[in-house]
């Protein structure tokens, strides 16, 4: 059974801290590596694919790096705001996506 | 990417009935993706539902409790039979968005209360 863990399960930062998370899967077999947002009421959207180890992406004040070696990634926000503020999922890519728990983030104003 | 429209948002039911959730695409797409999340759980694959053929099923999911209807390229129905409070979680309807490596579009999903 394959899994993929996330954490913590869930943070509570203030607004303009930075704060990160971490994704666990498992390093053999590597396709790729997806994180979502998912706000609560809303859709989950996804945020990055990653396939390459190393790899880095970034979106605004939110990036991710992939360690497919050790099997994690890792989520950073900078400066949180308020209004990111979700749950934040990755998925482990086989022929269908594996989703770890996710790490519920609040932030305070 | 797919615009998904899915309903009921939110729905309270209960035990022993059946609830029907529809999920609408504004394209045409070959595979549509209903996934749940129990409470504290992770978002979970039920069924892939293509279009002209049954749907198939991952294990631990069975078409008799979640029967699923896909009538054509843009629609597809999950309904939760004999409803239980174990059945109580957020179902989600998706599609691929066409960009790769399984990337989702997904609609903002139907939460179930079962008492």
């Amino acid at each position: 059974i394959l899994n993929v863990e996330q954490s913590p399960q869930s943070l509570h930062v203030q607004e303009g801290d930075s704060t990160n998370f971490t994704c666990s899967f498992p390093s053999s077999n590597f396709y790729a590596l997806h994180w979502y947002r998912w706000e609560t009421a809303k859709s989950p959207e996804a945020l990055f694919v990653m396939t390459l180890n190393g790899d880095e992406k970034k979106k605004g004040r939110i990036s991710a790096t992939l360690n497919t070696k050790e099997g994690y990634s890792y989520l950073y926000i900078k400066g949180s705001q308020p209004e990111d503020s979700a749950t934040y999922l990755c998925a482990y890519n086989t022929d269908k996506l594996i989703f770890g728990t996710g790490t519920r983030l609040q932030v305070f104003p | 990417s797919a615009v998904i429209s899915q309903k009921p948002s939110r729905d309270i039911c209960q035990r022993g009935t059946s609830l029907t959730i529809q999920c609408q695409v504004d394209s045409q797409v070959t595979m549509m993706f209903w996934y749940r999340q129990q409470p504290g759980q992770s978002l979970t694959l039920i069924a892939t539902a293509n279009q002209g053929s049954e749907a198939t099923y991952e294990s631990g999911f069975v078409i008799d409790k979640f029967p699923i209807s896909r009538p054509n390229l843009t629609f597809s129905t999950l309904t939760v039979s004999n409803m239980s409070p174990e059945d109580s979680s957020i179902y989600l309807c998706s599609v691929r968005t066409g960009t790769g490596a399984n990337v989702l579009t997904f609609g903002a999903g139907s939460r179930l209360t079962v008492l």
